[in-house]
């Protein structure tokens, strides 16, 4: 089956720690794009990428970043430098016709 | 900047009600909408995409139309049931394939 996983599901760290968070698709798409949600939030935009080796900032990129070495592949690191990084993270990824699909998200929580 | 705005935040209505969730965007100038449901502590599933050429999508009992010039589309759901409860955001794709979702609307379908 064609699709986006994104593992963990949960994950915990402490204060301080960086952690990276995978995304990876089998839909052969080119774009691919991180996003944050917080409680009773849309959904905000952290990082994309057009293209392996290519990315942009989105909205609220500091403290985050990111690697596309592979089409298949986009994780995202959260390092110490995020002020707030408990959140629900979603990964998703667009085809030709630009429509978006979603993995099932983590969630991270930092104590 | 694109502001997408969804009224109402949460509606409660009882099973079998047919309904109408709004969503407007400040930008006509966009390349698609879509519309997604997502369930609690889920990824979004896409539910219909209309392209900025196009005025309606039907999937089942959902319609989606979208009107560019006012800035406005609209999902109506016919014959509701409690298994559409859900929120429901929706998106628009702006320049350079980047997308900009509402906060969503939390719907209660009452058995």
């Amino acid at each position: 089956d064609g699709g986006i996983t994104q593992s963990p599901k949960y994950l915990f760290r402490k204060e301080g720690q960086n952690v990276t968070l995978s995304c990876e698709q089998n839909l052969n798409h080119d774009a691919m794009y991180w996003y944050r949600q917080d409680p009773g939030q849309g959904l905000r935009l952290i990082y994309y990428s057009q293209i392996v080796n290519d990315f942009q900032k989105g909205d609220i990129a500091e403290g985050y970043s990111v690697s596309r070495e592979k089409k298949e592949s986009f994780p995202l690191t959260v390092t110490s430098a995020q002020k707030n990084p408990t959140a629900f993270y979603l990964c998703a990824s667009t085809g030709p016709s630009y429509e978006q699909y979603f993995g099932p998200g983590t969630r991270l929580t930092v104590t | 900047k694109q502001e997408v705005t969804q009224i109402p935040a949460a509606l409660s209505v009882p099973e079998g009600e047919n309904l109408v969730l709004n969503c407007s965007f400040t930008d006509s100038a966009i390349y698609n909408l879509q519309w997604f449901r997502q369930d609690p502590g889920k990824g979004l599933t896409s539910l219909l995409l209309i392209q900025s050429s196009q005025r309606e999508q039907t999937s089942g009992r959902l319609n989606a139309s979208l009107d560019k010039s006012s800035g406005r589309s609209t999902l109506y759901i016919a014959a509701s049931q409690p298994g559409d409860s859900a929120t429901y955001l929706c998106a628009v794709n702006g320049n350079f394939n980047k997308f900009y979702f509402g906060s969503g609307t939390k719907l209660n379908v009452k058995p």
